[in-house]
């Protein structure tokens, strides 16, 4: 079975301070994708990342950043200097083939 | 670029209705996926289609849904009758071929509410 934990229902940080939301993984695949998506209010779906397995270097995106340990199954991200827009769900999704699998999201709360 | 663009944006219908949401995949994508995002299941995929073609229905909760593609640039996902444990939001995705690495872009989603 292919499941993506985020054991993180909910956690909150700072204005301009940094919070790292955790992610694993279950696969049998030694080639896949992963990423983040960002659900604000409205509940859009945003790409905010995403890791190609077959790379080492972690990717950046600006404030947005990922520690990926393929050993592990660990997938997480890391926001620096958060900002008051980043209030949010955010989810991990791992992408093996066509499709998608993802956590049950993380509530990001932004404390001014 | 438009995104994908679904209709419609929220609906309110009476249990036993017949509701139909929309969808236009951004142009030269040939996946389009339907998701169902609740509280209690999250987001979970009902179908998918490659080049119009359904691929895996695996997703679909019985007989009550339906999904069809009859082009490239238009999806629909029909519920028929509708049932109050059907209230959810409904995404449609799309992106292009295989390659793992490709980014499954999302729509803004259908907000529906079952009464």
């Amino acid at each position: 079975a292919q499941t993506v934990t985020q054991s993180q229902p909910e956690m909150s940080v700072q204005e301009a301070e940094t919070v790292t939301l955790s992610c694993t993984y279950d696969t049998s695949e030694s080639d896949y994708y992963l990423f983040w998506y960002k659900q604000p209010p409205s509940r859009q779906m945003i790409l905010v990342i995403r890791q190609e397995a077959y790379k080492q270097q972690n990717a950046t995106e600006n404030r947005f950043s990922v520690n990926f340990q393929k050993a592990a199954k660990s997938f997480s991200l890391k926001i620096s200097d958060s900002q008051l827009g980043d209030a949010a769900m955010y989810f991990c999704a791992y992408k093996p083939r066509d499709n998608l699998f993802f956590g049950t999201g993380t509530r990001l709360t932004v404390i001014p | 670029d438009a995104g994908v663009i679904q209709s419609p944006r929220h609906e309110v219908t009476e249990m036993g209705q017949e509701v139909t949401l929309r969808c236009k995949p951004i142009s030269g994508h040939d996946y389009l996926f339907w998701y169902r995002q609740t509280m209690m299941r999250g987001l979970e995929l009902l179908i998918y289609f490659n080049n119009n073609v359904p691929i895996d229905d695996s997703g679909m909760p019985e007989d009550r849904f339906s999904a069809k593609m009859p082009n490239a640039s238009f999806s629909t996902l029909k519920i028929q009758p509708s049932e109050p444990r059907d209230s959810a939001v409904y995404f449609c995705a799309s992106t292009f071929s295989v390659t793992k690495g490709n980014t499954i872009y999302f729509g803004e989603g259908s907000w529906l509410t079952v009464v």
